[in-house]
């Protein structure tokens, strides 16, 4: 069973830092893209990042470019996102995802098909 | 960038109800797009990919269409446990949402 597990969320003051991690479980680790979603509270889904399965590709939203690091370490099975100079915009709750593309399409055709249950952060003084 | 609009915003149904949701990209895309559902503090979850496949173990009440820039979520009949918001997905874009809730 596939399993995506979130830690590391709290309540930090603007201009703070935070590490969220995600462990991996029931599936090969270092196959897959990962990837991190947000949600601000009672507000839709927003892609993050995302870092391709050995991490020699990632890719941010504009708005956390040059504050926020993704990476993995597949002898863990684990994903991390390193925030840093936080913002009170960042408060949400934040998803790891398995990137899913079928073979032969392509990667725009990017979706993901397990997530894990969510860390909440909390950007406030 | 490419922009997600799905309509409506809002959708009052009643159970046994078919519905549709509409999710419309801003250039073409192909089939590349992916529909979710969620409820409230729980994660979404993937229901079809590639605009029309299902995702294993989704009923099969739940079916999509489209290609291009117009795409569409079908409810064939509303099930208590379908009430929720669904999102519209392709790559990095998500749709702003559809709350569905029950008349």
């Amino acid at each position: 069973e596939v399993q995506l597990v979130e830690s590391g969320g709290g309540l930090v003051q603007p201009g703070g830092s935070l590490r969220l991690s995600c462990a991996a479980s029931g599936f090969t680790f270092s196959s897959y893209w990962m990837s991190w979603v947000r949600q601000a509270p009672g507000k839709g889904l927003e892609w993050v990042a995302n870092i391709k399965q050995d991490g020699s590709e990632k890719y941010y939203v504009d708005s956390v470019k040059g504050r926020f690091t993704i990476s993995r370490d597949n002898a863990k099975n684990s994903l991390y996102l390193q925030m840093n100079s936080l913002r009170a915009e960042d408060t949400a709750v934040y998803y790891c995802a398995r990137a899913k593309l079928p073979p032969g399409i392509a990667v725009a055709g990017t979706f993901f098909d397990y997530w894990g249950q969510g860390t909440l952060v909390t950007v406030s003084s | 960038d490419i922009q997600l609009t799905q309509s409506p915003s809002f959708l009052s149904a009643s159970v046994g109800d078919r519905v549709t949701i509409t999710c419309r990209a801003s250039q073409g895309i192909s089939s590349y797009l992916a529909w979710y559902q969620q409820k409230p503090g729980k994660a979404p979850k993937l229901l079809i990919y590639a605009a029309s496949t299902l995702q294993s173990g989704v009923p099969s009440r739940f079916s999509g269409s489209g290609s291009g820039t117009e795409f569409t979520l079908t409810i064939s009949s509303l099930q208590p446990e379908d009430f929720a918001t669904y999102y519209c997905q392709q790559l990095y874009t998500f749709g702003q949402g559809t709350k569905l809730e029950i008349k």
